[in-house]
């Protein structure tokens, strides 16, 4: 079965600063990957996902994630922190030609100060 | 527009008063779960729906039942809720059980 663990419930970044969220995952397979941003009061959204294309995924909001086998890694990147981005991530795997569902991380909180 | 939508968005009940929450999507999606979110624990999945017709049990069915008569449509339903279930509940569709996942804007219910 699969398994995703993010590293830091809570991740506090300066504006303009990188902006870093880390997601390791397990699977048996080559999986499907995904992150999605919850902002207060509201869904999940998805903001990117890895398919098995690109190893280097870009999604709104000028994030982007790589892929990373031998890492076993998806890592959430955004070059420039902006107040907006203040919100709730999770990462989430799921083994593509399974039974197996997506799995989510317990997610984290991005903060961003001026 | 695509979407999923639940309703209510909140909701404030006593225990042992059945309700329940409606989810419906749009986008002809044949999986359909629910979730419940709770601090430091994630997204932890209730129950999910293959197709019509067709429901099993999550992480977490304990105190919970759904039905799915039509596609479209995949109610939660607590016939006597206690204080435990106090948490944001999600409804969320998608193509399949693998495939990224399209979710409602999430109903937040407290159980006194």
């Amino acid at each position: 079965a699969q398994s995703v663990t993010q590293l830091g419930s809570h991740v506090s970044v300066s504006e303009g600063a990188l902006v870093l969220l880390r997601c390791n995952y397990s699977s048996s397979v080559p999986p499907y990957l995904f992150w999605y941003v919850q902002y207060p009061n509201q869904g999940l959204q998805l903001l990117l996902k890895y398919t098995s294309a690109a190893t280097l995924v870009k999604g709104i909001n000028g994030f982007e994630a790589e892929f990373k086998k031998s890492e076993t890694s998806f890592h959430l990147t955004k070059p420039s922190a902006h107040m907006s981005d203040a919100a709730e991530y999770f990462c989430a795997v799921s083994d593509p030609g399974t039974a197996s569902k997506l799995t989510f991380g317990t997610g984290t909180r991005l903060q961003v100060t001026l | 527009e695509a979407q999923v939508t639940q309703n209510p968005r909140y909701l404030i009940t006593v225990t042992g008063k059945k309700l329940t929450v409606t989810c419906s999507q749009n986008m002809n999606h044949e999986y359909m779960s629910w979730y419940r979110q709770d601090p430091g624990l994630g997204l932890r999945q209730i129950y999910y729906s293959m197709n019509v017709e067709a429901t099993d049990k999550g992480d977490v069915p304990e105190g919970y039942k759904v039905s799915r008569k039509e596609k479209r449509n995949f109610p939660l339903i607590l016939e006597s809720p206690s204080p435990n279930q106090t948490s944001l509940y999600f409804c969320a569709s998608s193509l399949n059980r693998n495939t990224e996942a399209f979710f409602g804007q999430g109903t937040r219910l407290t159980v006194v």
